[in-house]
């Protein structure tokens, strides 16, 4: 069965230092990967996906991801971090198998920028 | 372009009510999606769907009903509410492999 799995409830990062969300899947098949950020009372904005190819997936607003296939992991990361990055950040899952192509998610970690 | 359209954006039930979740999307996706996000939480899927006519369980499907009779529409069905269904709900579609567009998300309380 698919699955997600992201190890921390809350990061906290100074503004200005780089960050790091932590995400690692668990999938028959090849890995669609997907990141994306909920800002309070909103539904969830994609910010990049990795498919195929290049490992390291550039997406909106500076954050990027790395696919490492050995680990399957699918870490979220910003070299600069914003105070108005602080949202809930979910990673997620899909693989093209049969008719489970259905999107699995993890619980969501949530980013706390302090300035 | 509208995405996907969720109505009602909030709604409170009484308990044994009934109601349905509208979601409806204008991008062709074939897949569709129903999660509920209860608070601190992440999305747990109830339902999904691979195309008209065609429908699945998710994690959490006991208490609602889906249909998909159009690759447009994919109604959310509540037979008789409880407390334990209080919660947000996104519907979301997808292309075959593409990220999921999510709605904006119905809150329900069921007192």
């Amino acid at each position: 069965a698919q699955s997600v799995a992201q190890p921390e409830d809350q990061v906290n990062v100074a503004e200005g230092n780089p960050l790091t969300v932590k995400c690692t899947y668990s999938v028959s098949g090849n890995p669609y990967l997907f990141w994306y950020v909920q800002y309070p009372n909103r539904g969830l904005q994609f910010l990049l996906k990795y498919i195929t190819g290049d490992n390291l997936v550039k997406g909106s607003y500076g954050f990027e991801a790395e696919f490492n296939k050995s680990q399957t992991s699918f870490h979220l990361k910003k070299p600069s971090a914003l105070v108005s990055d602080s949202a809930l950040y979910f990673c997620a899952v899909r693989a093209l198998r049969g008719s489970q192509g259905n999107l699995i998610f993890g619980k969501g970690t949530k980013l706390s920028v302090k300035p | 372009n509208a995405g996907v359209t969720q109505t009602p954006k909030f709604r409170i039930l009484k308990i044994g009510q009934s109601m349905t979740l509208q979601c409806t999307q204008d991008m062709n996706h074939n897949y569709m999606y129903w999660y509920r996000q209860d608070p601190g939480m992440g999305l747990k899927l109830i339902y999904y769907s691979v195309g008209a006519g065609i429908t699945d369980k998710g994690e959490v499907p006991n208490g609602y009903n889906v249909s998909r009779s159009t690759t447009e529409d994919f109604p959310l069905r509540l037979e008789l509410a409880a407390p334990s269904q209080t919660s947000v709900y996104f519907c979301a579609s997808s292309s075959d492999r593409g990220q999921g567009t999510f709605g904006s998300g119905t809150r329900l309380t069921v007192v």
